[in-house]
């Protein structure tokens, strides 16, 4: 069945540092892929999507782009600050459903 | 816009106790979902909902988890009895017709301790 692994956290970064979350995945076919963030406490916010492949998705200085080829879909930004502080969960599915990797804990110390 | 609500926030009861969950989904979205999500894990589908209709339980243990949505709209998960190994976060999802490539507006969750 479809799958997603995530990079292993806790990830722990000083602020304007440079971030990637790898995720790879298993699918049949041609799913969307997706970045969710939670916050401490919150629920789950869609950050990121892409729906077809070397489509590059964007938010908030995140990105991601859907690679095909290496069935990958990682997670970057330039410099990172302490409000990025979450959990971050990498995704693919569509409307019926998705399918998620473990998830990522990520700190930013000032 | 309101979100997607869910209530209570966080529950904690005994084994062997039922318990339930209450969601309302952003208004006008046909598509309600419910995920558990485990400790250190990503969620889960129990089971979709289009409007009124569960399309997808599979993954929903009917021994003991039961849901319903009455009129398409608001939306209960019910578990009787409870085991300890049913303590998670349960969620709730929306999303509409508009929405085929997925991204759902999730609640805030509720969290059960069993204990």
């Amino acid at each position: 069945g479809d799958s997603v692994t995530q990079m292993e956290g806790p990830v722990t970064l000083s602020e304007e540092a440079f971030l990637t979350i790898n995720c790879t995945y298993t699918a049949t076919g041609y799913p969307s892929l997706f970045w969710y963030v939670q916050y401490p406490g919150e629920g789950l916010q869609l950050l990121l999507k892409a729906t077809k492949a070397d489509d590059k998705g964007s938010n908030k200085g995140f990105e991601a782009t859907y690679r095909k080829e290496t069935t990958s879909f990682h997670l970057e930004k330039g410099s990172v600050q302490v409000s990025d502080s979450a959990v971050y969960f990498c995704a693919l599915g569509g409307a019926q459903k998705l399918v998620f990797g473990q998830g990522t804990r990520l700190t930013i110390n000032p | 816009e309101a979100g997607v609500v869910q209530s209570p926030r966080y529950k904690i009861i005994e084994k062997k106790q039922p318990v339930a969950f209450w969601c309302n989904p952003i208004s006008g979205h046909n598509t309600l979902y419910w995920y558990r999500q485990n400790l250190g894990q990503g969620p889960e589908l129990l089971i979709r909902y289009e409007n009124e209709e569960a399309v997808d339980d599979s993954q929903l243990p009917k021994d003991r988890f039961s849901a319903e949505r009455l009129k398409g709209v608001d939306s209960t998960l019910k578990i009787q009895p409870a085991e300890l190994g049913d303590s998670a976060v349960y969620l709730c999802a929306s999303s509409s017709r508009g929405q085929p490539s997925g991204g759902y507006t999730f609640g805030s969750g509720t969290r059960l301790t069993v204990v």
